[in-house]
């Protein structure tokens, strides 16, 4: 099975721009998760898709948006730039629909805020 | 919030020694999960471990867990310098929705 891709890797863009980042979950798995990882603030839970809706969702200023396709395939999207927001961008998934399941991630969409 | 706290923050040894990292954590639990980072890449499942487990083994890994003190440790026995990674731990307090709360890591180095 291919495992979670995201695209793109790197990106580079400047305040004020907005920006959508792109994940295809593991085949057959229904729950993604976004996932912010800075060298300061470390590895924090932005949100979580399960069938097409939101079941969860970090303490994130409102810019941060996302949503699910009927393919189970995410997006999430940051508007407004700020520096602040450069960081790795790291999407899972998991089959969802037990408890006790590992996440499968992605590399990461690498995000610099110029 | 980072529920999670490693320590070490950095562990260095040499190939075939053991490394221990433990990681505390606030709430209760419905598991705790530990992952590795190699620079630029993203995070590789390790070992799953629920509330009711106190330890668990798979190869070279050795995960034990302790709900009354809120804490958990994972030993790597027989180190290789392909282990030299980030590894952090992350629970899951089985709330409605899914999130993960990571800690910040440890920075383990294995040198030849």
């Amino acid at each position: 099975k291919a495992g979670v891709t995201q695209t793109p890797r790197y990106l580079i863009k400047t305040r004020g721009q907005q920006v959508t980042l792109s994940c295809s979950p593991i085949s057959g798995h229904r729950s993604v998760s976004w996932y912010q990882q800075t060298p300061g603030q470390g590895l924090q839970f932005l949100f979580e898709y399960f069938s097409e809706t939101q079941r969860n969702k970090g303490n994130f200023p409102g810019r941060f948006s996302g949503r699910q396709f009927s393919n189970s395939r995410s997006e999430m999207n940051v508007s407004t730039l700020e520096l602040g927001d450069s960081a790795l961008y790291l999407c899972a998934s998991r089959p969802g629909t037990v408890g006790n399941q590992p996440q499968h991630f992605g590399d990461g969409t690498r995000l610099s805020i110029l | 919030s980072q529920q999670g706290e490693e320590d070490p923050q950095a562990l260095s040894i040499q190939e075939g020694e053991n490394a221990t990292m433990n990681c505390s954590y606030k709430t209760s639990i419905n598991n705790l999960q530990w992952y590795r980072q190699n620079s630029g890449r993203g995070l590789v499942h390790l070992i799953l471990i629920r509330s009711n487990e106190r330890e668990k083994h798979s190869g070279r890994l050795r995960v034990t867990l302790d709900t009354s003190k809120k804490s958990s440790s994972l030993l790597i026995t027989a180190s290789r310098a392909a282990d030299t990674a980030s590894y952090f731990c992350a629970t899951d307090a089985g709330n409605s929705g899914y999130a993960l709360n990571f800690g910040k890591g440890t920075s383990l180095l294995v040198t030849p």
